[in-house]
């Protein structure tokens, strides 16, 4: 069966903490990984996606993640992250969701 | 521009009764999808199109559930007979190319309650 993971359900940091959030994946076909990500009371928007080519993807806001084919997994990274990146992000494997992560940074 | 909308944005409805939700994607967009998002939950895939042919349903929770885009372009989600169960947010979201391997854009959501 087809499934995305995400492990952290809430994960809360101070600011300039660093950030990884995981996520795994059970799928028989070609994969195409995205994170979205949604901010208090706004629509969802894409974080950043991966194809194919370099597994090293970088997105908007300084957001990486990294795909690595062996572990199943397209973990979410960003250095140093601000108050501003409070939201609830999604990882995304062709049209299925995983549960979310809510990421709350404290000022 | 103008980005995906959803319409009505609020619905509230008696056990029992159809509701029809309306999805206008990006003018140009090939293909629609449509979600299910409970609280706390990350969206849950019902169905999409590809132009005006249904591609995949086999997210469709039951037969009370369908889902048409007869010109290619709006889409109607209709649930016929609603329980309390259905009672959760309704995204709509559309993608340029093909489904699958490209951005989705999403709408803000229809939210749906079954009283």
């Amino acid at each position: 069966a087809q499934s995305v993971s995400q492990h952290n359900h809430h994960v809360i940091l101070s600011e300039a903490a660093s950030l990884e959030l995981g996520c795994n994946y059970s799928y028989g076909g070609t994969v195409n990984l995205f994170w979205y990500v949604q901010y208090p009371g706004q629509h969802l928007q894409l974080l950043l996606k991966y194809f194919s080519g370099d597994p090293l993807v970088k997105g908007i806001k300084g957001f990486e993640a990294e795909f690595i084919k062996s572990k199943f997994s397209f973990n979410l990274r960003k250095p140093s992250v601000q108050w501003s990146d409070t939201a609830e992000y999604f990882c995304a494997v062709n049209m299925r969701f995983g549960a979310g992560t809510r990421l709350t940074v404290k000022p | 521009g103008a980005g995906v909308s959803q319409s009505p944005r609020y619905k509230v409805t008696k056990r029992g009764q159809d509701v029809a939700l309306r999805c206008d994607p990006i003018s140009g967009h090939v293909s629609l999808y449509w979600y299910r998002q409970a609280l706390g939950q990350g969206p849950e895939f019902l169905t999409y199109f590809n132009y005006e042919a249904q591609q995949d349903k086999s997210g469709l929770p039951n037969d009370r559930f369908s889902a048409e885009r007869p010109e290619g372009s709006i889409s109607t989600l209709t649930i016929q007979r609603t329980e309390q169960r259905d009672s959760a947010m309704y995204r709509c979201a559309s993608s340029l190319r093909l489904a699958g391997i490209n951005e989705q854009f999403f709408g803000p959501g229809t939210r749906l309650t079954v009283l």
